[in-house]
């Protein structure tokens, strides 16, 4: 059975680093084709991807976003890490890690495993 | 970025009819789209994937079809569960969501 949870702060001030911490359980990231992905979805609005990482530590980062991200894996503590600098008021969002089902190629993904969600506010 | 458009945003339907939420890419996807279903403070949860495969475990009742640019998710009964929203995405590329369909019952 694959679980994910994600961890982190749940409160920030802008121009901060986050780290959230995804920890899964029911599949290994050093398996052929296993990826993890990151999503958030700001409150009331719709979902936005964020970044994917694979078992080869292969990394695809949004593009509106990929100067603010790095992930990074732990596969012997089954995690995926994410951070992202200088953070705003408009990164306020619940955030999510999921477990890449399928895609035609490296950068697209849909996730059939997702974590409960974790909102981060960022205020001042 | 590819835009992908849901139509209606919210829609209002009784227990038993047949409900059908379109929606709509900036560009041919082919048959890379998914449908997601969302409830207050929960995840996301994939009902279909690759326009019409279901997700295992998820009611026969929810259909998909379409391919290019168009695409419809079907409930053939609506069930009081439903009530969600539900959001389409495309994954020919760097994926993106549309805006969401509040299904209200």
């Amino acid at each position: 059975q694959i679980t994910l949870k994600e961890s982190g702060p749940s409160l920030m001030t802008p121009t901060q680093t986050l780290t959230l911490t995804c920890t899964f359980s029911g599949f290994s990231l050093s398996t052929y084709g296993v990826g993890v992905g990151w999503i958030r979805q700001p409150p009331g609005k719709a979902l936005e991807w964020l970044v994917l990482i694979y078992w080869d530590d292969d990394k695809r980062y949004s593009p509106s976003l990929q100067t603010r991200l790095t992930i990074t894996k732990d596969t012997s503590r089954n995690q995926v890490v994410l951070t992202m600098a200088n953070i705003d008021p408009a990164d306020t969002a619940t955030y999510y890690c999921a477990h890449r089902l399928e895609g035609p190629n490296w950068n697209a993904a849909v996730f059939d495993y997702w974590s409960q969600g974790t909102l981060v506010t960022v205020s001042s | 970025d590819i835009q992908m458009t849901q139509s209606p945003s919210t829609l209002s339907a009784s227990v038993g009819d047949r409900v059908t939420i379109t929606c709509r890419a900036s560009q041919s996807i082919g048959t890379w789209l998914a449908w997601y279903q969302q409830k207050p403070g929960k995840a996301p949860k994939l009902l279909i994937y690759k326009a019409s495969n279901l997700e295992g475990g998820v009611p026969a009742r929810f259909s998909g079809s379409g391919s290019g640019t168009e695409f419809t998710l079907t409930i053939s009964s609506l069930q009081p569960d439903d009530s969600a929203t539900y959001y389409c995405q495309q994954y020919t590329g760097y994926s993106t969501f549309g805006g969401g369909t509040k299904v209200e019952i």
